[in-house]
């Protein structure tokens, strides 16, 4: 596997489930992003990690739990979740340091809330 | 304060033509413009980049134009291709304290290259 991997691609859930969204880098990154994607918005980054450090929240609401394991790895757990919740969710990564800080997409998981 | 302006929200080019994408922004500690190409059931590609001490930077048939003082800048795509069809997104960023960078995003153009 090369670049950024993320499962499952699609995923139906009940408000009432929990369910985590799983995002592997295999680029030699040290900084994790988790970005949300609706219809007629834009990107809308959610969480930063750098260095298994979460350093940026985006106001976004307790239902979403991320984690990170290691410099490979992130997760977003998710429950309780709203219908208006449905989006894509696209992982990155990216150096933390040095350079311009390039940020390389997954291609996301398509998520409906029922 | 974080806002990115993109324009047009859509764009419809011949083949062979100039395609062009412009986004405006405030916050002048933004560090870093990237450019992204995203086709449908995928995430966005970096497409091209520029820093803001730079005024122009091509790669191939995609220039960035890069205008400091009015603090905008724009996406050329030359002799535009069908495979060109896409979603195109600016972005801003700003380093984070932390490490890594936050990115603030415009609302997208679509772009549709026609025969």
């Amino acid at each position: 596997e090369t670049g950024v991997t993320q499962t499952p691609r699609h995923l139906v859930m009940g408000m009432t489930n929990k369910k985590s969204l799983k995002c592997e880098q295999h680029l030699g990154h040290n900084a994790m992003y988790w970005y949300k994607q609706s219809a007629k918005k834009p990107l809308e980054l959610m969480f930063v990690y750098s260095l298994e450090e979460r350093v940026e929240n985006n106001s976004v609401p307790s239902r979403f739990s991320p984690e990170c394991p290691n410099s490979s790895h992130l997760f977003l757990h998710l429950h309780t979740l709203q219908p208006e919740d449905s989006a894509l969710y696209l992982c990155a990564s990216s150096l933390r340091t040095g350079g311009l800080h390039e940020q390389y997409f997954g291609p996301g998981t398509r998520l409906t809330v029922t | 304060q974080q806002q990115v302006k993109q324009s047009p929200q859509s764009l419809i080019v011949q083949k062979g033509g100039i395609s062009i994408i412009n986004c405006a922004y405030e916050n002048t500690a933004f560090d870093y413009f990237p450019w992204y190409q995203q086709f449908p059931g995928k995430g966005p590609a970096l497409l091209i980049a520029i820093r803001p001490d730079v005024s122009e930077k091509k790669e191939g048939r995609f220039t960035i134009s890069f205008n400091k003082s009015a603090k905008q800048f724009s996406l050329h795509i030359m002799d535009s291709q069908p495979g060109d069809s896409a979603t195109y997104f600016c972005a801003a960023s700003l380093i984070l304290t932390g490490g890594g960078n936050k990115l603030t995003f415009g609302t997208g153009t679509q772009l549709k290259v026609e025969l």
